[in-house]
């Protein structure tokens, strides 16, 4: 069963604009991290922000995190067709098992 | 290799064969991770190595499903009597520490197993 839900599922927007994705996460986590899939590829890590930060960036990308919320969000600025891809969260909890536990992802089409 | 590398890239089977699949991950990478990705879905993860050992195995399906990584680098993650529903992606990933090392893993392109 996958914890996190992405919304929106899927995002079409124009090169230069901005893209913002939504997580959201059932139990306690020690750390959230963003990973981008490519069609037909393997998962590419992003960025990854600890339960006790709230924000952070990395280029063109900037994650926040709401603990109480239990939710995280991914903006990436000046998006550009490279972008195109499924975007994914992935929650490694601070009890029990520490496998990661994926969102069922947002797909991101940017139109040239 | 650069990265972490899964053989085949493409498999069909027909129902009942079993399958064996591949992962070379990053050379002295300590953890390695099998995950199962269906079509539009996020990965769902299978099991876990620290080096050799098998700490869990908790996302295994069914007791048709084996993994192995005896020398600590490469892994086999094997399918007997395959079934419609193992169609799938395959992914394995590896990271340089312990799980709770809080460190990105890498993925392979992933095998696309297909039963027939």
């Amino acid at each position: 069963s996958q914890q996190g839900e992405e919304d929106p599922q899927a995002l079409s927007i124009q090169e230069g604009e901005n893209a913002t994705m939504n997580c959201s996460y059932k139990t306690s986590i020690n750390n959230l991290q963003w990973y981008r899939q490519n069609s037909g590829r393997g998962l590419v890590h992003l960025i990854l922000i600890r339960s006790n930060e709230r924000e952070k960036h990395s280029g063109r990308l900037r994650v926040t995190l709401d603990t109480s919320k239990k939710s995280s969000s991914l903006l990436i600025t000046a998006s550009q067709a490279a972008d195109t891809a499924s975007y994914f969260c992935a929650t490694a909890p601070d009890t029990g098992r520490r496998a990661l536990t994926f969102g069922s992802g947002t797909r991101l089409q940017v139109q040239p | 290799g650069a990265g972490v590398s899964q053989s085949p890239r493409y498999k069909v089977a027909k129902r009942g064969q079993d399958v064996a699949l591949r992962c070379d991950p990053i050379s002295g990478h300590v953890s390695l991770f099998w995950y199962q990705q269906a079509l539009g879905q996020g990965p769902e993860f299978l099991t876990y190595f620290q080096n050799e050992a098998q700490l869990d195995k908790s996302g295994l399906p069914s007791d048709r499903f084996f993994a192995e990584r005896p020398e600590g680098s490469v892994s086999t993650l094997k399918i007997q009597r395959t079934q419609q529903e193992d169609s799938a992606v395959y992914l394995c990933a590896s990271s340089l520490g312990s799980i709770n090392s809080n460190q990105p893993q890498h993925f392979g392109d992933g095998t696309r197993l297909s039963i027939l």
